[in-house]
């Protein structure tokens, strides 16, 4: 199986700021890497698919980036309603698996 | 608009049975590649199922296989999954989500979730 490791597990920032969050593969997953974002209480949304192409109606401060082994979310200015929590998930193979997990919170 | 709604979670015995439902609206069902997630109370998301769009391949996760079937009925617009011998360890929201994209297309990519069903397994 797949495993994706994302670091930080916890990362806490003040609206405005530009934020970082990596993923790492345990093999090689080409660009076969989704970023969703879970508000508390909610379903997951997506937000990025194929490690960079970012969805419909997903407001371009998100960026995604990378390719194999490693891969970032990025927040190019954190707003209020970005507070949440973010996934990536591989689509490379099966068992379809997820990252642990980043709690964004409000500093 | 997409909209998928879960029900039939409940509280059950260990080792009991449990069928989940999905409702699907909104899209061309009998097209579309079906998925469930599920999430442990406090935890992270764990992938469950996936079903292609015309029923003939499905794949789980290894926890479930044996246990838990996933099923279409097209003519209901609905999305299934049979548990099985339920673990406390199933204890979980349970979400259905469609994927990307219609037809031969489909690929692992959940684009609209429904908004879950609590399943608790307790003695």
């Amino acid at each position: 199986d797949i495993q994706l490791t994302q670091s930080p597990s916890f990362l806490s920032a003040s609206v405005g700021d530009r934020v970082t969050i990596t993923c790492r593969a345990s093999q090689g997953i080409r660009s076969l890497l989704v970023w969703y974002q879970q508000e508390p209480g909610k379903a997951p949304k997506l937000l990025i698919d194929a490690a960079s192409t970012l969805q419909s109606g997903v407001p371009s401060r998100f960026s995604g980036s990378g390719s194999g082994t490693e891969f970032t979310l990025t927040i190019s200015s954190l707003q209020p309603e970005d507070f949440a929590t973010y996934y990536c998930q591989q689509r490379s193979s099966y068992p379809v698996t997820f990252g642990q997990g980043t709690r964004l919170e409000i500093k | 608009e997409v909209q998928l709604v879960e029900s039939g979670g409940n509280l059950v015995q260990p080792g009991g049975s449990l069928r989940l439902s999905c409702a699907a609206s909104g899209f061309t069902f009998a097209s579309s590649s079906m998925t469930w997630v599920r999430q442990a109370p406090g935890k992270g998301l764990e992938w469950v199922a996936n079903i292609r769009y015309d029923g003939n391949e499905k794949y789980y996760v290894d926890s479930v296989k044996g246990r838990f079937t996933i099923s279409k009925d097209d003519a209901r617009n609905s999305l299934f999954l049979q548990m099985n011998s339920l673990r406390v360890e199933d204890t979980a929201v349970y979400y259905c989500a469609r994927l990307c994209c219609s037809g031969a297309n489909w690929q692992s990519t959940f684009e609209y979730w429904g908004q879950g069903t609590l399943v608790t397994v307790s003695p």
